[in-house]
């Protein structure tokens, strides 16, 4: 089944503690798994993105964690900051069985507390 | 940054009327996405294109939907009459291949 669920739906931490949001997913033919950024009244961006040969992929303060076994992911967020107050968005997509699709999650409306 | 250019802005509709949005990908991005996120954040695919070809589409619906990706033109989407459902922020995104995609800013719709 094409579904990637998001959880959770809401998330408050202070500032400078790790963020953790998790997606999970059920369709093998997924192979790129993105997730995306959006501020209020933007379009989504493009934060950062593995696949699945990879069970980690770092990029300065985020990091991505995937376990192909479980088909779960989770973005970590270290020394979170006010700005990365945001809406964060996981995504899957399979290039060779859904021409690319992106399937995203429901969303996680991250704050940080100053 | 995204070098995705989408116009108009914002889309202010009465109930029936055409509605029209256009997309310039990146330069150098064959594959073009349309996605509509509606106000409770869900996204819906609807059509994408590489170059001037349909590599996939949900069933427009009801045909109201069109969409073209043309040779030396933008790509664009139409909805031929629109309805208050229609309301949405209408994403088009390009990408090299078929996997990392780039957001425009958007084209946000309100059918009146």
């Amino acid at each position: 089944q094409q579904q990637v669920r998001q959880s959770p739906q809401s998330l408050t931490v202070w500032e400078g503690e790790t963020a953790i949001l998790n997606c999970s997913y059920e369709d093998s033919t997924f192979d790129y798994f993105p997730w995306y950024h959006q501020f209020p009244g933007e379009s989504p961006a493009l934060l950062i993105a593995i696949r699945p040969v990879s069970n980690k992929k770092e990029d300065g303060r985020f990091t991505i964690f995937f376990n192909k076994r479980e088909k779960k992911f989770s973005l970590h967020i270290a020394d979170s900051q006010p700005g990365d107050s945001a809406t964060y968005f996981c995504a899957a997509s399979a290039a060779n069985y859904n021409q690319g699709k992106l399937i995203f999650g429901q969303g996680t409306k991250l704050s940080i507390k100053p | 940054n995204s070098k995705v250019i989408q116009t108009p802005r914002y889309l202010v509709k009465g109930q029936g009327q055409k509605a029209k949005m256009r997309c310039i990908p990146e330069k150098g991005h064959p594959v073009v996405f349309w996605y509509q996120q509606n106000k409770n954040n869900e996204f819906k695919f609807l059509i994408n294109f590489q170059n001037q070809e349909v590599l996939q589409q949900i069933d427009m619906t009801e045909k109201r939907f069109s969409a073209e990706c043309p040779s030396n033109s933008p790509c664009s989407l139409e909805i031929q009459s629109s309805e208050a459902g229609d309301s949405a922020l209408y994403l088009c995104a390009s990408s090299l291949s078929k996997d990392t995609q780039y957001f425009g800013p958007g084209t946000r719709l309100l059918v009146l």
